[in-house]
């Protein structure tokens, strides 16, 4: 079965850009979730999507938004990049949301470096 | 307050010997579940145990096994027979409750095996 896929690996962007990631679940997941990483911040929840509907935010500027598709992919979008949002963005699938025993399981990452 | 704390920036462990990763976490909610993920240098968040807070046995998986003392809110990691494949970062997290949405991570513990 495979893992959580997120694309592109790498992206290198220049202040006052878009950029636009994306995730694919495991198959049969229908929730997706993405979190920020930064060395200060650490691990942070930026959103979370289940059955095309944004469930939950976390506390992030309206530059960030997401969606998903009906067959479970979803894009994270970040508009007007500012130095502050390079990070490791990860995007996390489970079956089901809202349950404290949910078992998140997360992809590689995108690299993001904002010049 | 810090829900998930973890006291134990970087640590060393000899090969083959057994190491304890520190976590402790703070909640008020009966219903919550505690998580442990690895993270090596390539990024990805790779999910190794689990802990529910009514599981009554400590959990264990393979070669990583979970001290859960829940009067004193601590979840520590033990890694037994450590290899060189386990030199990576450690992040404890939680979700609380029934309408849970994300996880809550520790800062993390920054493993190094030596040979």
């Amino acid at each position: 079965k495979a893992g959580v896929t997120q694309t592109p690996r790498y992206l290198i962007k220049t202040r006052g850009q878009q950029v636009t990631l994306s995730c694919s679940p495991i198959s049969g997941h229908r929730s997706v979730s993405w979190y920020q990483q930064t060395p200060g911040q650490g691990l942070q929840f930026l959103f979370e999507y289940f059955s095309e509907t944004q469930r939950n935010k976390g506390n992030f500027p309206g530059r960030f938004s997401g969606r998903q598709f009906s067959n479970s992919r979803s894009e994270m979008n970040v508009s007007t990049l500012e130095l502050g949002d390079s990070a490791l963005y990860l995007c996390a699938s489970s079956s089901i949301p809202g349950k404290y025993n949910e078992k998140l399981f997360f992809g590689s990452g995108t690299q993001l470096s904002v010049l | 307050a810090q829900k998930i704390t973890q006291t134990q920036p970087g640590m060393f462990v000899q090969e083959k010997e057994a190491v304890t990763l520190d976590c402790t976490y703070d909640t008020s909610d009966p219903s919550y579940g505690l998580f442990w993920y690895k993270q090596p240098s390539s990024g990805e968040m790779i999910f190794l145990i689990y802990q529910g807070s009514y599981d009554q046995q400590n959990a264990t998986e393979g070669r990583y096994s979970l001290n859960f003392q829940k009067a004193r809110k601590s979840a520590n990691l033990v890694i037994s027979a450590s290899q060189l494949g386990d030199s990576a970062m450690y992040f404890c997290a939680m979700r609380e409750g029934d309408s849970s949405y994300k996880l809550i991570f520790g800062s993390g513990t920054r493993l190094l095996v030596r040979p």
